[in-house]
């Protein structure tokens, strides 16, 4: 059964950090391409970023809103995604899903994330 | 990359059939057959239940099927249960290489 669980959510002023990580199980992790995708209260979801597999080169792409303060990284040898978000803003408060595959196969049940002075 | 567009809600009551609309640019929807669909009831974990247009994931119910006809793709649900009522999204591949989710429909079966 393929398992996706985040943590690493909390309240964080306006300006701070945070790492969000999501652990996978039940899949070839090393295999799967990761997203990060984010629902910010009463709206609908947001594509963040994505992190191909390292067979497929590695590589992250970002969603405007984010590139620049938003960083995916991942550890095969965990099985473990990292969302590094920085300079967070108010409007970043929101639910966050890590999501594998290229069609967002299967989704955890998120980690949420509240922006607030 | 502005987000796809989708109705705000649909409705319908069970037994019948709704289709639910996701119109985009040739950038997106109607540039490439990388549309998928998912279910989200709130509190849960969204499913994916259409990939690439028209195909189902093992497990989701025949009465899911997809279609696409130029910038617009379109999920149906025929034979609506109570079950079905849940917010869709759809999302689709872009042509600079990022994703793009659609604002989301609302069902409510009657």
């Amino acid at each position: 059964e393929v398992q996706l669980v985040e943590s690493g959510g909390g309240l964080v002023r306006p300006g701070g950090s945070l790492r969000l990580s999501c652990v996978g199980s039940g899949f070839t992790f090393s295999n799967a391409w990761m997203s990060w995708v984010r629902q910010a209260p009463g709206k609908g979801l947001e594509w963040a970023g994505r992190i191909k597999s390292k067979p497929d080169g590695g590589t992250t792409d970002y969603a405007a809103p984010v590139k620049g303060r938003f960083t995916i990284s991942r550890d095969d040898s965990k099985n473990t995604v990292y969302l590094q978000v920085n300079s967070l803003k108010t409007e970043d408060t929101a639910v966050y899903y890590c999501t594998t595959g290229r069609y967002f196969d299967y989704w955890g049940q998120g980690t949420l994330v509240t922006v607030s002075s | 990359q502005s987000a796809l567009t989708q109705p705000a809600s649909v409705s319908g009551s069970p037994g019948q059939s709704i289709a639910i609309s996701c119109t985009g640019t040739d950038s997106d929807v109607g540039g490439y057959d990388y549309v998928s669909w998912y279910q989200h009831h709130p509190g849960k974990a969204p499913k994916l239940m259409i990939y690439d247009v028209t195909n189902r994931p093992s497990g989701v119910s025949n009465r899911f099927s997809g279609s696409k006809s130029g910038n617009t793709a379109s999920l149906t649900i025929s034979g609506l249960q109570a079950e079905d009522e849940a917010d869709y999204y759809c999302s689709s591949h872009t042509s600079t290489n990022k994703m793009v989710f659609g604002g989301g429909t609302k069902l409510t079966v009657l």
